[in-house]
């Protein structure tokens, strides 16, 4: 079984300083990763994703994130946050078969502050 | 094109009446997969339909819940006799099946906007 725990469940941060959100996994298969972000009264958009090649992943709306395998961990960063990144963010496993099923941390909420 | 897209939005129902969600996933996707997100239990799998293979139900909760997908496509969730810890917002995703060659695409499960389910 897969389990994710991402450290912080809420992390205010000022406009346009950088944010780092935390996110550690435990498998005994190899798993592929995500970051999902929800904005407020949406569904789930994937932001990134680590399937396999280079560690660093960068995904939609500046964010990217590095995979560390010897830590297990996928840690989402962003240099510069505006106000319109306030949401929530998930980051999630899954094994390495395409299509399977999608195991979630807690969520990391990010207030971003004017 | 259209994404993943569920109905109703808002459901509110009486502890011990039956609902039923729908989802409708993207055309051409062949997996389908629920999922609950709650203020207890933050995002949980439920069930993911994979083609024409037998349902991972290990997600389900209590036999309350059940799920079907019919002709490949649209699902639909039931929960029987509602209590009111089955409060939560219901989430569909829909992807490609592996061994499709859609490159990047691969593994991506795309999200619908959810059912938002309150239990009196």
């Amino acid at each position: 079984a897969q389990s994710v725990t991402q450290l912080d469940s809420q992390v205010p941060v000022f406009e346009e300083a950088p944010v780092e959100l935390r996110c550690n996994y435990s498998s005994s298969v190899s798993v592929y990763l995500f970051w999902y972000v929800q904005y407020p009264n949406q569904g789930l958009q994937l932001l990134l994703k680590y399937l396999s090649g280079s560690t660093l992943v960068k995904g939609i709306n500046g964010f990217e994130a590095e995979f560390n395998k010897s830590q297990t961990s996928f840690h989402l960063r962003k240099p510069s946050v505006h106000i319109s990144d306030t949401a929530e963010y998930f980051c999630a496993v899954s094994k390495v078969a395409a299509g399977n099923k999608l195991t979630f941390g807690g969520g990391t909420r990010v207030l971003v502050k004017p | 094109g259209a994404g993943v897209s569920q109905s109703p939005s808002n459901k509110v129902t009486e502890k011990g009446k039956d609902v039923e969600l729908r989802c409708d996933p993207i055309s051409g996707h062949t997996a389908l997969y629920w999922y609950r997100q709650s203020l207890g239990q933050g995002l949980e799998f439920l069930i993911y339909f994979q083609g024409n293979s037998a349902p991972d139900k290990s997600g389900l909760p209590s036999d309350r819940f059940s799920a079907e997908r019919t002709g490949g496509s649209v699902s639909t969730l039931t929960i029987q006799r509602t209590q009111q810890e089955d409060s939560a917002v219901y989430l569909c995703a829909s992807s490609f099946l592996p061994g499709t060659a859609f490159g990047t695409l691969q593994n991506e499960q795309f999200f619908g906007p959810g059912t938002r389910l309150t239990v009196l």
